[in-house]
């Protein structure tokens, strides 16, 4: 799994974009990007994966860059719920799924 | 929508005793896995199960850990004699096989064990 890189905090006002960058320069050509989210203790939460495409659904928006050394996930309306501790994870297709988890990065989306 | 579910949400226990945490996984996946986290740290993976068989485990999952799908439903993680450092938020995942990918995993909420 290529190794990621995610600031370890970022702040975002209440009702706007939350943009969370991620690096993953030695990402192979059949790794996705994942990204999970994980709110006070409770257990990681599924956002969305992409592999080359930008991707959109009902959680949030994912931009991965045209050379995928780097993606953002973006929280389109940011809300007080969002804030949680946000994973960027690249991994391929070779495992059965099991998630190397990083510090993340933790959102903290002010009123 | 489906949800994995665990028990108990908290257990305590005495150092040097046997607990089991109890997992239900979504009923049509076909992967499960447990994962750990303690107090401020990552969350780290243990051990994941496909086809009533460890497919591939940690460095933490000694041989005081045990797993099993006694049935068709339940999923459980056994520590045999526990230690104070095994004191975590222990979460159950489970996820379908992919088609050319890893499918999302899905979590339960945890169990929280506190060993003393």
């Amino acid at each position: 799994d290529a190794k990621t890189t995610q600031p370890p905090s970022m702040d975002c006002a209440e009702g706007r974009a939350a943009n969370l960058p991620c690096n993953h320069s030695t990402i192979s050509g059949n790794e996705y990007v994942y990204w999970y989210r994980q709110i006070h203790s409770q257990g990681p939460q599924y956002i969305i994966h992409g592999l080359k495409n930008n991707e959109t659904n009902e959680m949030a928006s994912l931009i991965i860059t045209e050379d995928r050394k780097s993606s953002t996930l973006i929280l389109p309306h940011a809300t007080l719920r969002d804030t949680a501790v946000y994973y960027c994870i690249a991994t391929g297709s070779g495992n059965t799924g099991k998630l190397i988890f990083g510090q993340g990065t933790t959102l903290q989306v002010k009123p | 929508e489906p949800e994995v579910t665990q028990t108990p949400s908290h257990q305590v226990t005495q150092m040097g005793q046997e607990v089991i945490l109890r997992c239900v996984p979504i009923s049509n996946h076909l992967y499960f896995y447990w994962y750990r986290q303690i107090l401020g740290q990552k969350v780290e993976f243990l051990v994941s199960f496909y086809n009533n068989e460890i497919s591939e485990k940690s460095e933490i999952f000694d041989d005081q850990f045990s797993v099993e799908r006694p049935d068709g439903s339940n999923f459980t993680l056994k520590i045999r004699s526990t230690k104070l450092e095994d004191s975590a938020m222990y979460f159950c995942a489970s996820n379908v096989p992919g088609q050319g990918y890893n499918s999302p995993l899905h979590f339960g909420n945890g169990t929280r064990l506190t060993v003393t």
